[in-house]
This record gives structure tokens, C-alpha cells and sequence, in this order.
């Protein structure tokens, strides 16, 4: 079955440290990924995103990804975390031809100063 | 450019009362639309996503229903609220036959009393 997994739920991280949140899928065919960030009480801003090609992606915020089709993994990374990083971020598979998204579970991120 | 509203914001609502929430994209045409429940502590629950008018899938048993009037609205009802209807409720729109990728709205947060 397809599936998403962000196995930390809660990560800490000093502001200035470098970050990376896990991404692991479980998908058949070529993945459509993507990672959203969600600061409390809004909705979801869009990251980045790869459907082919290169496989580390650059995205917004200072962001980028990397795609490892051989450990099924989208990790997320930033070199150095500011504190409004703070938020919640999703990793999402795209469904192939229904427009939908498989989600996980989130990772709420919190920054020390 | 394209933007997404929804609305009310907040709502507090009795238990047995009706719900009606309310999602308007601007600036495309015939997106796919999606109606996303996040309850608290929790991850992104697809409730219902539509491909056109009059085409709306609903993703899990529950009371609560969809409906889409116009190409670029779509409606969250329910008849009678129960407690666990409360949640964050997030509208998102894609483009249809495109690349995937949802952009939110800023969402509702539901309180069912």
C-alpha cells in the first residue's frame, strides 16, 4: 500500500544549527513529493517539489530537498535554521493520476535560540 | 495570480446545528478542488476532492457532505454537527491535468460545542 512516513513527530533544533526532517514513501511508480510547511492556525505553504530530473531540489525559504529513490526517502535540509522556521512541515506523495496526495504525519519543529 | 479564500475563519457551533463552509479560488479555471480536515495533534485528513462540477468523491463515511454551485466554489455542509466534527478544516485547489501540486487556503477552525 502507499504510504508516507515522517518518523520524528516533535525535532529541537538551535537556531542556527543545520536541520533535516526525514521522509520515507512507499509508492510503486515514479513519485510526485512534496514537502509544505504549516506555521499554528494557517494552512499549508508550499516547500518545494520533484517529479523528475535533478534530485536535489531548491525551494523556497532556503529550503532543498534531495530524492533517493534507492532508500525512498525526501529529506528535507536547511544549512542554518532562523527561528521562524518554527512550524509544522508535511512531506506529500502525489498520487498518480487522481490529483491527490498522500500526507504524513507531520513534524512539528522547534528552535531554540 | 491565483488565490484561495475560505470562511468563515472561526466558527463555534452546538452540537445538532448545521454546518455550511465555504471555499472560492480566483484567478483559474476548473481546478480541482480538495476539502482536508486536521484535527487537533493530528495529520491532513482528505474529506472530499472534486474534478468538476457535479464530480465529487468523498474520501471517508462520515456527516458531512460537499458541493460545488460554481466551477471555482466549493461547500463544506453538514446537517448536524457532532463533537468530533471539530478541526481545522483546509480548503485546496490544484490545476487540473497539471503538475500536482495543492496550494491551501487559509483554512476554518471549527468548534463544535
Amino acid at each position: 500500500a502507499q504510504s508516507v512516513t515522517q518518523p520524528d513527530i516533535h525535532i529541537t533544533v538551535s537556531e542556527g544549527a543545520s536541520l533535516e526532517l526525514r521522509c520515507n514513501y512507499s509508492y510503486g511508480a515514479t513519485p510526485y513529493l512534496f514537502w509544505y510547511v504549516q506555521s499554528p492556525g494557517q494552512g499549508l505553504q508550499l516547500l518545494l517539489k520533484y517529479f523528475s530530473g535533478d534530485t536535489l531540489v531548491q525551494g523556497i525559504k532556503g529550503f532543498e530537498a534531495e530524492f533517493k529513490r534507492s532508500q525512498s526517502s525526501f529529506n528535507l535540509r536547511k544549512p542554518s535554521v532562523h527561528w521562524s522556521d518554527a512550524a509544522e512541515y508535511f512531506c506529500a506523495v502525489g498520487v498518480s493520476g487522481t490529483y491527490k496526495y498522500i500526507f504524513g504525519t507531520g513534524t512539528r519543529l522547534k528552535v531554540l535560540a | 495570480s491565483q488565490t484561495i479564500h475560505q470562511w468563515p475563519a472561526t466558527l463555534v457551533q452546538p452540537v445538532g446545528s448545521p454546518l455550511s463552509l465555504e471555499c472560492t479560488v480566483e484567478g483559474t479555471s476548473n481546478p480541482n478542488l480538495y476539502w482536508y480536515r486536521q484535527a487537533a495533534g493530528r495529520g491532513l485528513q482528505l474529506l472530499f476532492y472534486s474534478i468538476g462540477i457535479d464530480q465529487i468523491s468523498s474520501e471517508v463515511p462520515q456527516n458531512l457532505s460537499a458541493s460545488r454551485p460554481q466551477d471555482r466554489q466549493f461547500i463544506l455542509s453538514s446537517k448536524k454537527l457532532l463533537l468530533s466534527d471539530s478541526g481545522f478544516y483546509l480548503c485546496a485547489w490544484s490545476v487540473t491535468g497539471g503538475s500536482y501540486e495543492q496550494y491551501f487556503g487559509p483554512g476554518t477552525r471549527l468548534t463544535v460545542t
